[in-house]
Parts: C-alpha cells; sequence; structure tokens
C-alpha cells in the first residue's frame, strides 16, 4: 500500500495563477480531507469528502475547490493563487468518522 | 478564538525519563480527542485517541487522560526514547456537526540522550 499520496511536494506560484494540488489513497477510505497548516499554527481544516461524489466545506474553504469522483482521488484546486494561500497542505483520508486517519506527506505552497 | 491550546510551544525530556504533553480545551461540545506525531517534511501520523466518556486510554508507551471538569488532556510517554522526538498535535471534535477537527498548535518534544 502507498497510503496517502500528494504531488507535487513543492510549488511556487504566481499572484492569479491557479493550480491543483492531487491526493490519492489506496485502502478504499471514504472519509477524504485537504489541511492547510501556516507557520506555527496547528491544522485547519479546508474542504473534506465523505465519499465519491459529496463534498462539504471545511473552516478555511476560501479561495479553493474540491471534487471527488472517484473513492481514490481528491484533488484540490486552487484558483487565483494569493500570498495568504502560502501554506503546507496535506491530505489525509480515513475509514469511519472520528477515526485518526492517514496524512499524506504534504505540499509546500509558496505564492509570490 | 483559539479552541484547543498547547501552551508550551517546547519540551526538553531526558531519554528513558517521562515525557508529559498538555493540551487545553474550551469547547465543551468536543466530546473525541486525537493526538498526533509530526516529523519534519511528513504528515502526521495519528497516535492516540480518547473518547469523552473514558479519562484513560492507554496504548504501549503512550497514555491519553481527560479531565473533563477542567478541559484538560495530556499525553504520557514512558519511557521516552529519542525516536520520539517530534511535534506532538493535540486535536479535538464535535459528534454534532460536521468532520471538523480543530488542533492546537502543537509542542516540539526533544529526547536528550
Amino acid at each position: 500500500n502507498a497510503g496517502v499520496t500528494q504531488t507535487p511536494k513543492f510549488r511556487i506560484l504566481k499572484i492569479g495563477q491557479s493550480m491543483t494540488l492531487q491526493c490519492a489513497q489506496d485502502m478504499n477510505h471514504n472519509y477524504m480531507y485537504w489541511y492547510r497548516q501556516d507557520p506555527g499554527m496547528g491544522l485547519k481544516l479546508i474542504y473534506y469528502s465523505v465519499g465519491a461524489g459529496i463534498t462539504d466545506k471545511g473552516e478555511v474553504p476560501n479561495g479553493y475547490n474540491v471534487s471527488r469522483s472517484t473513492t481514490e482521488d481528491f484533488p484540490l484546486r486552487l484558483e487565483l493563487a494569493a500570498p495568504s494561500q502560502t501554506s503546507v497542505y496535506f491530505c489525509a483520508s480515513s475509514y469511519s468518522k472520528g477515526t485518526g486517519g492517514f496524512f499524506g506527506p504534504g505540499t509546500r505552497l509558496t505564492v509570490l | 478564538d483559539q479552541q484547543v491550546k498547547q501552551n508550551s510551544p517546547s519540551l526538553s525530556v531526558q531519554e528513558g525519563r517521562i515525557s508529559i504533553l498538555n493540551c487545553d480545551y474550551t469547547n465543551s461540545m468536543f466530546d473525541y480527542f486525537l493526538w498526533y506525531k509530526k516529523y519534519p517534511a511528513e504528515g502526521p501520523t495519528f497516535l492516540i485517541s480518547i473518547s469523552s466518556i473514558k479519562d484513560k486510554n492507554e496504548d504501549g508507551r503512550f497514555t491519553v487522560f481527560l479531565n473533563k471538569s477542567a478541559k484538560h488532556l495530556s499525553l504520557h510517554i514512558v519511557p521516552s526514547q529519542p525516536g520520539d522526538s517530534a511535534v506532538y498535535f493535540c486535536a479535538a471534535k464535535s459528534n454534532f456537526g460536521n468532520e471538523k477537527l480543530t488542533f492546537g498548535t502543537g509542542t516540539r518534544l526533544t529526547i536528550i540522550p
């Protein structure tokens, strides 16, 4: 099992550019999540999904979009990148509600 | 508004001794608590959790204690090992509402050989 994989590992964007952060899991988990971690802060939930075709907003969804067309993949789309979106992004999955889950290695994004 | 607080940014402990990491919360709707461990350049790893119906949960060297009246939980690591050096996050969730986990800001634990 590869677990939760994220690509790319690093990315630098210019203000106003767009990109998609990829996340995939091979554990057949229904629940998937996107978090961001700013320096010196805890993780904040951006979006989550409880199954293919179902997504919902987390704590900080503005400026992001997600889709979940398959159980395995949960891409995060940034439209019109802003410096405030400079952060480390973590994708996670879990097999049931409320369990600890598994995290990917993260994507470090810088917006200049 | 920081609903989950880890007031110690860092902690150093001698190898073999007990490490105690603390976490306080303000939201009385939280009823499930988790601890994660994070190494640099890696994602967090789930360690241990506790439901609000319990006051203690143990898994090997790791024990989590919950004091609901004080809105306080702690993670005990005994004995501490060099591989335990990492950043530890506590997180909390409520069964009401969405899947949101609220994280603390983390405590960097350093185990001194």
